[in-house]
C-alpha cells in the first residue's frame, strides 16, 4: 500500500531562516515523488518532483530511498512561501493513483 | 495552458439527493483523480481513471460513485448525499507516472 507520511501539521519560521518541510513514505516499487503548494485562493500546484532535480524558488528536495524520505527544504524563507505544501506519492505502473499527505502549513513570520 | 474545470464552485444540497460533480479536462490526458480536502487530513483519493471507463476505488470510496464515459470528462456521484460529504473535492488531470497532474479549483459542497 502507498502512504504518505508529512508529521508536522503546522510549521512556523522566520524570514531569512532555514525551513524544512519531512515528508516520509512507505511503498513497495519505486516511488515518484511530488512536492505540491496550495497558496491562499489559489488551486493546488506541483512545486517540484524528485525526477527533474531542480530547484523551484529556492526550494530543493532529495530523495533518500535508505530513509524512504523525500524533505522539502529552503536555505532562507521568505513571507510568500506562506502556503499549504502536499507531498504526494505515484508508482511507475500504468494505472497507478497519486497518493498525498495530510499536509504542513508553513507559516513565515516578517 | 492546462486547464482543468470543475463545473460549480459551490454547491449546496439536501441530505439524500444524488448530487454530480463534473470535471473536464483539455488536455488528453489519460488519468483523471477526484479527492476530498478536509482540514488536517489532506487530500483523500476517492476514485481515480487510467482511461476511458476504467476506474479504480481509491482510498475512501464508499458512498460515491464515478463515470468516465469521454477522455475529457470525469464524474464523481453521490449517490445519497449525506452531511459527512461535506467537503471541498478536487478534481485533477495528469499523463503517464512521473507526470504533474493538474487540478481544478475545487468545488465546495455542503450537504444540509
Amino acid at each position: 500500500a502507498q502512504r504518505v507520511t508529512q508529521p508536522e501539521k503546522l510549521l512556523s519560521v522566520f524570514k531569512g531562516a532555514p525551513v524544512e518541510l519531512k515528508c516520509n513514505y512507505s511503498y513497495s516499487g519505486s516511488p515518484e515523488l511530488f512536492w505540491y503548494v496550495q497558496y491562499s485562493r489559489q488551486r493546488l500546484q506541483l512545486l517540484l518532483r524528485h525526477i527533474s532535480r531542480e530547484s523551484i524558488k529556492g526550494f530543493t528536495a532529495d530523495l533518500n530511498k535508505g530513509e524512504t524520505s523525500f524533505h522539502l527544504k529552503k536555505p532562507f524563507a521568505q513571507e510568500e512561501d506562506s502556503a499549504m505544501y502536499y507531498c504526494a506519492l505515484r508508482g511507475w505502473g500504468g494505472s497507478e493513483k497519486l497518493v498525498f499527505g495530510k499536509g504542513t502549513k508553513l507559516t513565515v513570520n516578517p | 495552458d492546462v486547464k482543468v474545470t470543475q463545473s460549480s464552485r459551490y454547491l449546496v444540497k439536501r441530505t439524500g439527493e444524488k448530487v454530480f460533480l463534473e470535471c473536464v479536462q483539455d488536455m488528453d490526458h489519460e488519468n483523471m483523480f477526484w479527492y476530498r480536502q478536509d482540514p488536517g487530513l489532506g487530500l483523500r483519493l476517492i476514485y481515480f481513471s487510467y482511461d476511458v471507463k476504467m476506474k479504480e476505488k481509491g482510498d475512501i470510496p464508499e458512498g460515491y460513485s464515478v463515470s468516465r464515459e469521454k477522455k475529457e470528462r470525469f464524474s464523481l456521484i453521490l449517490e445519497s448525499a449525506s452531511t459527512n460529504q461535506t467537503s471541498m473535492y478536487l478534481c485533477a488531470s495528469g499523463g503517464q507516472a512521473g507526470a504533474e497532474a493538474f487540478f481544478g479549483q475545487g468545488t465546495r459542497l455542503t450537504v444540509v
